[in-house]
């Protein structure tokens, strides 16, 4: 079972409407990260938290620490916001900070 | 802000040629680290530095790899003898904490083995 698992693995949807990515994670955790992926490869970090929730712009990210569970929402969405949206944890294994990575989904938002 | 930067974007090489991927993490940040990418899988863990010697290292990092803080900036990751298999994006992060503070994250380099 991966550590990381995130849903839907691929979401195509119309402009202007709400997207919801999901998160959830089996490992204790200092904190997780929300990450863009464009199709040119580069990775952004979007967000991290380790509690409540956070906002920028029209992205917004929510964790529950009891159900370790995570979502990424996208307000309005845009055809700029197509890009694989990767969930991954920060957690202390064997004396070491590690990233642990999901699969990404895969957003297309259509005009 | 602050940038991680990865150098070459694209880095094209045959197979069983020595390849180094250059990486110039935030100045001030105190942790490093390479990741890999093959296309259409998910980001490998490879390898994190600390205090210039390797902190941990996945499966994936053999001895055909091997990393180095040559000059107190640039960060590079060296594959030796290169594969088809070693084909992947890499990308190069900092952060400047003990993991929870936030990494930034390379560009990346897209190496294709011929």
């Amino acid at each position: 079972k991966n550590e990381v698992e995130q849903s839907p693995q691929n979401l195509t949807a119309q402009e202007g409407e709400f997207i919801t990515i999901n998160c959830s994670y089996s490992v204790g955790i200092s904190a997780l990260h929300w990450l863009q992926q464009h199709p040119g490869g580069g990775i952004v970090s979007l967000f991290m938290l380790s509690s409540g929730k956070k906002k920028h712009g029209r992205l917004i990210a929510t964790i529950n620490i009891q159900e370790k569970h995570s979502s990424l929402h996208i307000t309005a969405s845009h055809p700029r916001d197509s890009a694989v949206y990767i969930c991954a944890v920060t957690s202390y294994m064997d004396s070491n900070y590690q990233l642990i990575w999901g699969a990404g989904t895969k957003l297309i938002i259509k005009p | 802000e602050p940038e991680v930067t990865q150098t070459p974007s694209h880095q094209v090489t045959q197979m069983g040629q020595e390849v180094i991927l250059r990486c110039v993490p935030i100045s001030n940040h105190l942790y490093f680290y390479w990741y890999r990418q093959i296309l259409g899988q998910k980001v490998e863990f490879l390898v994190s530095f600390y205090n210039n010697e390797i902190s941990e290292k996945s499966e994936i990092f053999d001895d055909q790899f091997s990393v180095e803080r040559p000059d107190g900036s640039n960060f590079t990751l060296k594959i030796r003898s290169t594969k088809l298999e070693d084909s992947a994006m890499y990308f190069c992060a900092s952060d400047g904490g003990q993991g929870p503070y936030g990494y930034t994250f390379g560009s990346g380099t897209r190496l294709t083995v011929v």
